[in-house]
């Protein structure tokens, strides 16, 4: 069973610095890796795709990196604003079989950044 | 279009009712996917759909759950005998999958159910 985990549970930083979150799987036979936000009692926003084939993404201030073999990827945001806290969760994505895809998410990472 | 749509926002229900939510995919979108979400944990997968076929259940999905997608478009979930560990967010998710696509899921903002 594929297992997801998000370290650390809460983050918080000053306005500018720049962080990294971690996120690490247990099955490395994936077929993509996503990065999402979610806001209080709202859906989620998705901010980067990975492709198991690929090693990173970027988009903006955000970078998101996979290491398949090791089970990792991370997400750095550079220069944090006030508008950035938010929840992010690491969800993997991984054949079933018969073309059937399965998303497992990590708990996430509540991040504060304080202006 | 305006993406991923759930209706309602918010149901609150007595133990032992019946509810059912609403799913509306972005409009070409063939896969459609149910997830539930408990306070501090994330989504679980529930069952997910390519076009009207239910290709997959996961065994959270207990006998009391249904969902549907009759005519490939929009989605149903049904809750039957509500149970107060019913209570969560019911997040629906929609993706294209075609050759070379990267099935990216696009979430709506959820049903939050609390049963009293």
């Amino acid at each position: 069973k594929q297992e997801v985990t998000q370290i650390p549970a809460a983050l918080s930083v000053p306005e500018g610095e720049n962080l990294v979150l971690n996120c690490s799987f247990t099955d490395s036979a994936i077929y993509n890796l996503q990065w999402f936000r979610q806001d209080p009692g709202k859906g989620l926003t998705s901010l980067l795709l990975i492709q198991s084939s690929q090693r990173e993404q970027t988009s903006g201030r955000l970078n998101a990196s996979l290491d398949k073999s090791s089970g990792r990827s991370t997400l750095y945001i550079a220069a944090s604003q006030p508008g950035d806290s938010a929840t992010y969760l690491c969800a993997v994505s991984y054949l079933l079989g018969a073309g059937s895809y399965q998303l497992t998410f990590g708990k996430g990472t509540k991040l504060s950044v304080i202006p | 279009d305006t993406g991923v749509s759930q209706d309602p926002r918010h149901k609150i229900t007595k133990r032992g009712q019946n509810v059912t939510f609403r799913c509306d995919p972005i409009s070409e979108h063939n896969r459609l996917y149910w997830y539930r979400q408990t306070l501090g944990q994330g989504p679980e997968f529930l069952t997910y759909f390519q076009n009207e076929a239910q290709l997959e259940k996961s065994r959270l999905l207990s006998d009391r759950f249904s969902a549907e997608r009759p005519k490939g478009s929009f989605s149903t979930l049904e809750i039957q005998r509500t149970e107060q560990g019913d209570s969560a967010m019911y997040l629906c998710a929609s993706s294209l999958l075609r050759w070379a696509s990267t099935d990216t899921q696009y979430f709506g903002p959820g049903t939050r159910l609390t049963v009293l």
